[in-house]
C-alpha cells in the first residue's frame, strides 16, 4: 500500500532551525512536493524534488533520498508566521499526489 | 479573478439534500482536482479531470459526482448528502498531469461543509 509518515507536531523557537522529516512508500515515484497550510486556509506550494539531493529556496530547503524513501523540509531563521502545518506529498506512478496528515509546527517567541 | 475560486465559502446542509460545490479557475490549466480534508487525515482525492471533457475517480469517489464541460469549471455534486460528508473541500488545478509530467497543484480557498 501507499503510506506517508510525518511527525504530528513539532515546536521550535523563533530564529532557530527546524527539520521536518517525511518517509514514504508509494507505487512508483514521480517526485515529492512540500506544501504549507496555515490554519483555516488552503495549502500553498513550497517545493518539489524529483532527484536526490538538496533544493534550496530562501529560508526553506528540501532534501530527497529516493533509495531511502525519505525527504525533509528545513526551515531556517524561523519566524512566527511559519507556524503552520507542513504537508509531504509524493507523486505516484499515476501522477497522483499521496498526502500525509501533515506536521503542525508551533513557533514560540 | 486570479487563480481558483470556490463557492460557497461555507454551508450547513440537511442530510438527504443535494448540493453542488463550485470551482472556477482562470489559469487555463488542463487538470483539476477535488479533495476533502478531515482532521487528522491527509487530503484525499475525490475526483479529478485531466482535461475538459474527461473525469476520473480518486480515492474516495462514492457519493460524489463531477463534470468538466469546459476548461475553467469543475463542479462537485453531492446527490444526497450524509453526515460523513462533513468536511473541508478543496479544489485544485495544475497546468498538466499524467504523462505530461509532474506539475504543481494550486488550491482554491476551500468550502467548509457541514451535513446535519
Amino acid at each position: 500500500g501507499q503510506n506517508i509518515d510525518q511527525p504530528t507536531e513539532m515546536t521550535a523557537t523563533e530564529g532557530a532551525i527546524v527539520q521536518i522529516n517525511c518517509t514514504y512508500q508509494t507505487s512508483g515515484f514521480n517526485g515529492l512536493f512540500w506544501y504549507q497550510q496555515h490554519a483555516g486556509e488552503a495549502p500553498t506550494f513550497l517545493s518539489y524534488n524529483v532527484l536526490d539531493g538538496l533544493e534550496e529556496k530562501g529560508r526553506f530547503s528540501s532534501f530527497l533520498s529516493r533509495s531511502k524513501g525519505y525527504s525533509y523540509l528545513l526551515l531556517k531563521e524561523l519566524q512566527m508566521k511559519d507556524s503552520a502545518s507542513y504537508l509531504c506529498a509524493p507523486m505516484d506512478s499515476n501522477y497522483q499526489l499521496i498526502w500525509g496528515a501533515g506536521t503542525k509546527l508551533i513557533i514560540k517567541p | 479573478i486570479a487563480g481558483i475560486t470556490q463557492a460557497p465559502t461555507s454551508q450547513i446542509l440537511a442530510a438527504g439534500r443535494r448540493m453542488t460545490l463550485r470551482c472556477t479557475q482562470d489559469m487555463r490549466h488542463n487538470a483539476m482536482y477535488w479533495y476533502r480534508q478531515d482532521l487528522g487525515l491527509g487530503l484525499r482525492l475525490i475526483h479529478y479531470s485531466n482535461t475538459a471533457g474527461t473525469t476520473g475517480k480518486g480515492e474516495v469517489p462514492d457519493g460524489y459526482s463531477v463534470s468538466r464541460a469546459n476548461t475553467d469549471d469543475f463542479p462537485l455534486t453531492l446527490a444526497s448528502a450524509v453526515p460523513s460528508q462533513t468536511s473541508v473541500y478543496f479544489c485544485a488545478s495544475s497546468a498538466t498531469s499524467g504523462g505530461a509530467g509532474a506539475d504543481t497543484q494550486y488550491f482554491g480557498p476551500g468550502t467548509r461543509l457541514t451535513v446535519l
